[in-house]
């Protein structure tokens, strides 16, 4: 079946570090690939997603590219910041309309200053 | 962006009573909403896909007439939780899809519901 793993945490960091959260899926046909972050107390948010192989996703200053030879989406930034402190989650959701997210563990990150 | 609500936030019951929790869509009509659960420090596990004037889908290992949901209109799901024990202590997250919309969800804030 379909899943989606990603490292573990938590993650710490000082801040204009450089971040990289793996994350590695498996999955039948062409999934669309999603990072969503959770600040603390508030729900989950969309932060980039990539629907098909070789896509780049961007925000914030967070890239992550959709890797079909190597089933892997990780996400990256080259300089975090106190407030990008939060958790990460990879998803993946097949194409088809309607179809709901299947979720990876979830990394928290924590930046220092 | 679109914006989601759930209600309550948090909610205490014992066990044995049933209690309701409300997801809204609150700018935007959603056809299909999901309800998931979060352990702590865990994942979200989907329970069930909502959709507007049909019966939800259940994924495997949820009880359906545990976790009743009820999606009658455009703006608004339910799942009630019945027969509440300690072991149905979580966190609840719904999302909502856009009609048209294959790839982005907006999710709620969550509720919190503990049983005693």
């Amino acid at each position: 079946g379909n899943s989606v793993t990603q490292m573990e945490g938590p993650v710490t960091l000082s801040e204009e570090a450089f971040l990289t959260i793996n994350c590695t899926y498996t999955a039948t046909g062409y999934p669309s690939l999603f990072w969503y972050v959770q600040y603390p107390g508030e729900g989950l948010q969309l932060l980039l997603k990539a629907t098909k192989a070789d896509d780049k996703g961007s925000n914030k200053g967070f890239e992550a590219t959709y890797r079909k030879e190597t089933t892997s989406f990780h996400l990256e930034k080259g300089s975090v910041q106190v407030s990008d402190s939060a958790v990460y989650f990879c998803a993946l959701s097949k194409t088809q309309a309607g179809t709901a997210l299947i979720f990876g563990k979830g990394t928290t990150l924590s930046v220092s200053s | 962006g679109a914006v989601v609500s759930q209600h309550p936030s948090w909610v205490i019951c014992k066990s044995g009573t049933s209690v309701k929790i409300e997801c809204r869509s609150l700018d935007f009509q959603a056809t299909t909403m999901f309800w998931y659960r979060q352990f702590p420090k865990q994942s979200l596990m989907l329970m069930a896909t909502s959709n507007e004037g049909s019966k939800a889908t259940y994924e495997q290992g949820v009880e359906k007439d545990k976790f009743l949901i009820n999606h009658a209109s455009l703006t608004l799901s339910t799942l009630t939780v019945t027969s509440a024990h300690p072991e149905d202590s979580s966190f609840y997250i719904c999302s909502a899809r856009e009609p048209g919309d294959a790839y982005e969800q907006y999710f709620g804030p969550g509720t919190r519901l503990t049983v005693t």
